[in-house]
């Protein structure tokens, strides 16, 4: 079946560093890929989204591509601070009623 | 918040006693979920519906159910709570898949503890 796999966690960064959250997927035909965030005591806000491949989906300095190719959809921000502390969740959708199939998270800290 | 309230934030509830959490929302979209929230295992789908009277079993089902009775109500009903239900449970909603905006909107979640 369907399936998105991340990187497990926690990553901790310094402040400004680069940030890399690997994103894969496993999916029949072409589905829209998703990253989500969620902060500490909140729900999951939507960062971005891409619905087809070689789309980038970007937002408060977000960014990921949907790869096809390599069936991927990492998501990247050139520096990081403090306040992107939080848990990130890839996800994909399929098609028809199926509902959002959500990757295991991954934890961010970002210490000044 | 997007139009979407979850009540009771936080519930202690004795083992074996029934237990219903509310999710309501104003955004008339079709399609709502309810999720739990455990360290190490993620989110997990434990119902969904995609219509009035219509739902679905998710991947972790047993011991719940759940009932929609009009589009803005979804309810989860715990028959007989365990403690391996304590969690943090969560509401969604989203509006048709096709649309241009269609993403998961999240409620604030509640938090379960089962004694």
């Amino acid at each position: 079946g369907d399936s998105v796999t991340q990187m497990e966690g926690p990553v901790t960064l310094s402040e400004e560093a680069f940030l890399t959250i690997n994103c894969t997927y496993t999916a029949t035909g072409y589905p829209s890929l998703f990253w989500y965030v969620q902060y500490p005591g909140e729900g999951l806000q939507l960062l971005l989204k891409a619905t087809k491949a070689d789309d980038k989906g970007s937002n408060k300095g977000f960014e990921a591509t949907y790869r096809k190719e390599t069936t991927s959809f990492h998501l990247e921000k050139g520096s990081v601070q403090v306040s992107d502390s939080a848990v990130y969740f890839c996800a994909l959708y399929a098609s028809g009623n199926t509902p959002l199939v959500f990757g295991k998270g991954t934890r961010l800290s970002v210490i000044a | 918040d997007a139009g979407i309230t979850q009540s009771p934030r936080h519930k202690v509830t004795e083992t074996g006693t029934p237990v219903t959490l509310r999710c309501h929302q104003t955004e008339n979209h079709r399609y709502m979920y309810w999720y739990r929230q455990d360290p190490g295992h993620g989110l997990r789908l434990i119902h969904y519906s995609y219509g009035v009277k219509d739902t679905d079993k998710g991947e972790v089902s047993d011991g719940y159910s759940v009932s929609r009775s009009k589009t803005e109500d979804f309810l989860l009903t715990l028959e007989s709570a365990t403690s391996s239900q304590t969690s943090v449970y969560f509401c969604a909603i989203s509006d048709n898949p096709t649309r241009l905006n269609y993403g998961y909107t999240f409620g604030s979640g509640t938090r379960l503890t089962v004694v």
